[in-house]
């Protein structure tokens, strides 16, 4: 089955710097990557996804990248603010229904 | 529109007990799919239903087991609950279940496992 490693599990961040966390996988057959964020005591939520026929995704601060060769993918965080203090979460599925296998996730801290 | 509920928010079992948490999606989406978080693992899938009938399995032992009603709200049970079963129990819903869609999570619930 599809395995997902996400690297670093920690990152500490100085305010404005930008901070970089790394996904690979598995199966070749994924073709769906979302990665969640999940704030202390909440719910994770999705912040951006990119599909296997797409090599970049940005939106705003937020960018995705997408090597399908080498099978890894990467979420970059341009001038971080406190508030994208969290923990983050990739994913990858096959497409078929919702079954998603996640990364063990990221904590993010932004340090003032 | 109201978001994924679940209740109860927390839970507190004995070993050898069993329990049912409910997840109601948000309306008008017919998938739904539960995940167990625990520090240091991350999200693990367990199951999801779409359409009253289950549609994927992940890699847990058949004690937990779950079912979709007609309005496509969701049970989960665990029956001969173990002292790893405690963790957060996270539902997430979507629209038409497809490949890609964004999954919507409920706050969860805490299950310690005494």
């Amino acid at each position: 089955g599809e395995n997902v490693e996400q690297h670093p599990s920690t990152l500490s961040v100085q305010e404005g710097d930008s901070a970089v966390i790394k996904c690979t996988y598995s199966d070749s057959a994924s073709n769906y990557f979302p990665w969640y964020k999940q704030e202390l005591g909440k719910r994770p939520q999705l912040i951006i996804d990119i599909r296997s026929n797409v090599g970049e995704k940005k939106d705003q601060r937020i960018a995705v990248t997408l090597n399908k060769t080498a099978k890894h993918f990467s979420l970059h965080i341009t001038e971080t603010q406190p508030e994208d203090s969290a923990v983050y979460f990739c994913a990858a599925s096959m497409g078929y229904g919702q079954n998603f296998v996640f990364g063990p996730g990221t904590r993010l801290s932004v340090l003032p | 529109k109201a978001g994924v509920t679940q209740t109860p928010r927390y839970l507190i079992k004995t070993r050898g007990q069993q329990v049912t948490l409910s997840c109601s999606p948000i309306s008008g989406h017919r998938s739904v799919s539960w995940y167990q978080q625990t520090p240091g693992q991350g999200l693990q899938f367990l199951f999801e239903y779409f359409s009253e009938t289950q549609r994927n399995k992940g890699n847990f032992p058949g004690r937990f087991s779950g079912r979709q009603f007609s309005n496509s709200r969701s049970e989960m049970n665990v029956s001969t609950l173990e002292l790893g079963d405690s963790a957060l129990y996270l539902c997430a819903s979507s629209s038409q279940g497809r490949g890609g869609e964004k999954l919507f999570f409920g706050s969860g619930t805490q299950l310690s496992v005494l």
